[in-house]
């Protein structure tokens, strides 16, 4: 069974610092990886995904991802934190041409002024 | 476009009584949309899978008299908790894939459920 694990709870980091999200999966095939962030009381936006495409994937709000194979990794991040970027963020995995979706515990971002 | 909705956005609801959860996809028709619970500062949990036209496939542990899927319509699959507890009360949101041969899911805003 697939599976994904989001190392940190939670991650802090000040206004204009890089922002790292990990996220390590368990796939025996390489599977397809999303990237959402949830905002209180709210649903989930696609931050972006990989699809067996670039390795290196760009999304919404300067975010970006690289899948890495040997690492079974697909870590997220972005150059300059911004107050707006504070929500919690959930990596996921399907199993490729599948619908079903298996999410991580969810990290937590807090930017300090 | 792609945006789904979902009504109500919270409900209050007395143990012993039933509620049902709308999900609308508003502009894409959906052949399969998804429910899932989420407890707070927690992950989403997937409760099951609605399919148009055919009867919800649900995840282990998860009590299929309780929680009743129905997905009536192309665009409108609903969730109806029975006989709603205090342990039901969560945050429930549902997604929905459009056509047959996407991969992604278009998640509604979630609707916050409190059972006194």
């Amino acid at each position: 069974a697939q599976s994904v694990t989001q190392l940190g709870s939670h991650v802090s980091v000040s206004e204009g610092a890089l922002v790292l999200l990990r996220c390590n999966y368990s796939s025996s095939v390489p599977p397809y990886l999303f990237w959402y962030v949830q905002y209180p009381n709210q649903g989930l936006q696609l931050l972006l995904k990989y699809t067996s495409a670039a390795t290196l994937v760009k999304g919404i709000n300067g975010f970006e991802a690289e899948f890495k194979k040997s690492e079974t990794s697909f870590h997220l991040t972005k150059p300059s934190a911004h107050m707006s970027d504070a929500a919690e963020y959930f990596c996921a995995v399907s199993p490729q041409g599948a619908q079903k979706l298996v999410f991580g515990q969810g990290t937590r971002l807090t930017i300090n002024p | 476009g792609a945006v789904v909705s979902q009504h109500p956005s919270w409900v209050i609801c007395k143990s012993g009584t039933s509620v049902k959860i709308e999900c609308r996809s508003l502009d894409f028709q959906a052949t399969t949309m998804f429910w899932y619970r989420q407890f707070p500062k927690q992950s989403l949990m997937l409760m099951a899978t609605s399919n148009e036209g055919s009867k919800a496939t649900y995840e282990q542990g998860v009590e299929k008299d309780k929680f009743l899927i129905n997905h009536a319509s192309l665009t409108l699959s609903t969730l109806t908790v029975t006989s709603a507890h205090p342990e039901d009360s969560s945050f429930y949101i549902c997604s929905a894939v459009p056509g047959t041969l996407s991969y992604e899911q278009y998640f509604g805003p979630g609707t916050r459920l409190t059972v006194t």
